[in-house]
């Protein structure tokens, strides 16, 4: 089955740690993205790639960093820049980034600093 | 950009049918309404989408009114199992493709 898959679905950081989410689709999507919600709130965008080897920054960028080598990869790397990094982070892949219907979404990863 | 206003929660019972209504604003005639769903530690899942009228499928109803300023998703005959945050979407963000997601409702279903 076609789909989003993150991994790991829980992820612990020590303070001052860089740490790398991974995203892999075999959707076929040229577009991808990474959100980043909190308790209570609704997604806010990180970054998001509409090709290979291209990206750009979305709302909350800093501290964050991402690689896009691959059509089937967006890792999301949080960096020690990062000074609130415990959150809940979700990738998805979008068909048609002009509408928007057609976005599949990962199951996520929790992050937590320790 | 559109916004959308969505009440922040509901509550249900099951076998009820449950209507959640979006305000949107400066939403464009050619934008279509979208509804995810979502469970707690998970992604939002695509429910339904329309462009105007209404639109059914398995799991919803989408009703939208002429003047598209709200529209309403319908659920029919709720079980425990749709407890979840509903968000509505009418807006993407230029060519980035960004989804505008504001706060959403969360429905709780009752026993």
């Amino acid at each position: 089955d076609g789909g989003i898959t993150q991994s790991p679905k829980y992820l612990f950081r020590k303070e001052g740690q860089n740490v790398t989410l991974s995203c892999e689709q075999n959707l076929n999507h040229d577009a991808m993205y990474w959100y980043r919600q909190d308790p209570g709130q609704g997604l806010r965008l990180i970054y998001y790639s509409q090709i290979v080897n291209d990206f750009q920054k979305g709302d909350i960028a800093e501290g964050y960093s991402v690689s896009r080598e691959k059509k089937e990869s967006f890792p999301l790397t949080v960096t020690s820049a990062q000074k609130n990094p415990t959150a809940f982070y979700l990738c998805a892949s979008s068909i048609d980034r002009r509408r928007n219907y057609g976005y599949t979404f990962g199951s996520g990863t929790r992050l937590t600093v320790v | 950009l559109a916004k959308t206003t969505q009440p922040i929660s509901m509550d249900s019972y099951e076998g009820q049918e449950v209507n959640i209504t979006c305000s949107h604003n400066n939403i464009a005639t050619n934008d279509y309404i979208t509804w995810y769903q979502q469970f707690p530690s998970q992604g939002p899942r695509f429910i339904i989408q329309g462009y105007k009228t209404k639109v059914t499928n398995e799991v919803a109803s989408l009703f939208i009114p002429a003047d598209k300023k709200s529209s309403t998703l319908s659920l029919p005959r709720v079980s425990l199992s749709d407890t979840a945050v509903y968000y509505c979407l009418v807006a993407i963000s230029g060519n980035t493709g960004k989804l505008i997601f504001g706060q959403g409702t969360t429905l709780q279903v009752k026993p």
